[in-house]
């Protein structure tokens, strides 16, 4: 099966910085996304990743392992409208798909 | 302008009623989606449409119907509603397959069952 695993909830302080972690299992692997949803909106497109390493853009950041599987949003200079859930979501092998995890919903306080 | 842009926004219905939701993309992609969100805001794929033809069917009911009169508009018919279809659902499209291709959605439509 598939499985996208991250963090249910987590709070960071405006200014800081935060790393929402993302874990998948999958049956292959064609790209990792990762997206942006506040509370009533649709989903907006943050970073898309493929191969190893890290792609910076802006504020925020997302890292890659195809070897462990694992994926993290890195998100700078945090500001309260950065409260919002993050969603990763990964494309397995031979399928046109995202396979979306359960998202982070991220609390930025004063 | 909305790229992807889904009526109704909110919908009200009762179980057995049988309903639609249309979708309209002016981005030019070939390829559209239903997505629904559920209460514990799980994304999970409904189906996907390339250039009018189905490529995915996600083993959903088949009292979702989904229809593509041409690569611009993806509606969803969902025949004796359920309480249990009560979500979110959203309208995505994308150029080409979905592999190194931003998939944008739709401001969502919130029906609600009762």
């Amino acid at each position: 099966g598939q499985n996208i695993d991250q963090p249910t909830e987590m709070t960071a302080t405006e200014g800081a910085i935060v790393q929402i972690n993302c874990t998948y299992q999958t049956s292959g692997f064609n790209g990792l996304f990762w997206y942006q949803q506040h509370a009533g909106e649709a989903p907006t497109f943050l970073s898309y990743n493929v191969l190893d390493g890290l792609e910076e853009k802006g504020r925020f950041s997302s890292f890659l392992s195809r070897s462990k599987g694992y994926s993290y949003l890195l998100l700078k200079e945090l500001q309260m409208k950065d409260s919002a859930s993050y969603l990763c979501a990964v494309i397995p092998g031979g399928y046109n798909k995202l396979i979306f995890g359960a998202g982070t919903r991220l609390a930025v306080h004063p | 302008d909305t790229a992807v842009s889904q009526t109704p926004k909110y919908l009200v219905t009762q179980m057995g009623n049988d309903k639609s939701i249309k979708c309209e993309q002016n981005l030019g992609h070939d390829t559209m989606y239903w997505y629904k969100q559920d209460s514990k805001k799980f994304l999970k794929i409904m189906f996907s449409y390339n250039n009018k033809e189905l490529i995915i069917n996600e083993t959903v009911p088949n009292r979702f119907s989904p229809k593509s009169p041409d690569k611009a508009h993806l509606n969803l018919h969902i025949n004796s509603l359920e309480l249990g279809d009560s979500a979110v659902y959203f309208c995505a499209s994308s150029s080409g397959t979905v592999s190194g291709n931003t998939i944008y959605f739709g401001e969502g439509s919130w029906l609600t069952v009762v």
